[in-house]
């Protein structure tokens, strides 16, 4: 089973700041089964990349996904202050099938 | 636009069997979508548990198959969960969550959540 660690477990920033935030797996992944999510309290989570680079519809340009191999990335170029809540990584793996999220990263106001 | 409800008690004594329903509106059980249940137990992150196909096809959670049945009701636009000889440890918010498959393996609609307490 391929394991996802997401890094780092928490940032405070302000608003305003560039934040890249880092998903690694166990062991090499196609970038088609990597997502991003955004979470916040009481909210279902929302899906912000898929295939590792691809912006779900109605996400902002300030959200983008990289990687390739085990090491893959989401960046907010500019935090507003909605952006502050928990971002997971997730992973598709298709032997057996089984979705995978990574254990998440808090992006605090500082 | 499609959304997800889940229902369900919110109290479910150990050892008994959690059973959840997600209704879908705003559009049918398509033969391109999946449809998964996530939970979340409270202070940690998101744990897939199974999912279904429009034809009833499922896969589940190895850490958890033993004890999960994940239906669908396509008349009822429903999918349905159980989870059987529950503990304290599947206390958690439940969602349910759609995969389009014909665009990838992510989720794009999810339900609000519904909190399950296991106790007694």
């Amino acid at each position: 089973e391929i394991v996802l660690t997401q890094s780092p477990g928490t940032l405070s920033l302000s608003p305003g700041e560039r934040v890249t935030l880092s998903c690694r797996a166990s062991q090499s992944v196609s970038g088609s089964y990597i997502a991003w999510y955004q979470h916040k309290p009481g909210q279902a989570p929302r899906v912000l990349i898929y295939d590792a680079s691809r912006r779900a519809t109605g996400i902002p340009d300030r959200f983008s996904g990289s990687g390739s191999g085990t090491d893959f990335t989401l960046t907010i170029s500019r935090l507003e202050p909605e952006d502050f809540a928990v971002y997971y990584c997730q992973l598709y793996g298709n032997s057996p099938p089984l979705f995978t999220f990574g254990p998440g990263t808090r992006v605090d106001i500082k | 636009q499609v959304q997800l409800q889940e229902s369900g008690p919110g109290l479910v004594k150990p050892s008994e069997t959690l059973a959840l329903i997600c209704a879908v509106s705003g559009g049918s059980i398509r033969n391109t979508d999946w449809w998964s249940w996530v939970r979340q137990p409270p202070g940690k992150g998101l744990e897939w548990i199974g999912e279904i196909s429009h034809s009833g096809r499922t896969n589940y959670n190895p850490s958890l198959r033993s004890r999960v049945t994940i239906s669908v009701d396509k008349s009822k636009n429903q999918v349905s969960l159980k989870l059987t000889s529950v503990t304290a440890a599947d206390t958690a918010v439940y969602y349910c969550a759609r995969n389009p498959l014909s665009s990838g393996w992510y989720f794009d609609y999810w339900g609000q959540g519904t909190l399950v307490t296991v106790s007694s």
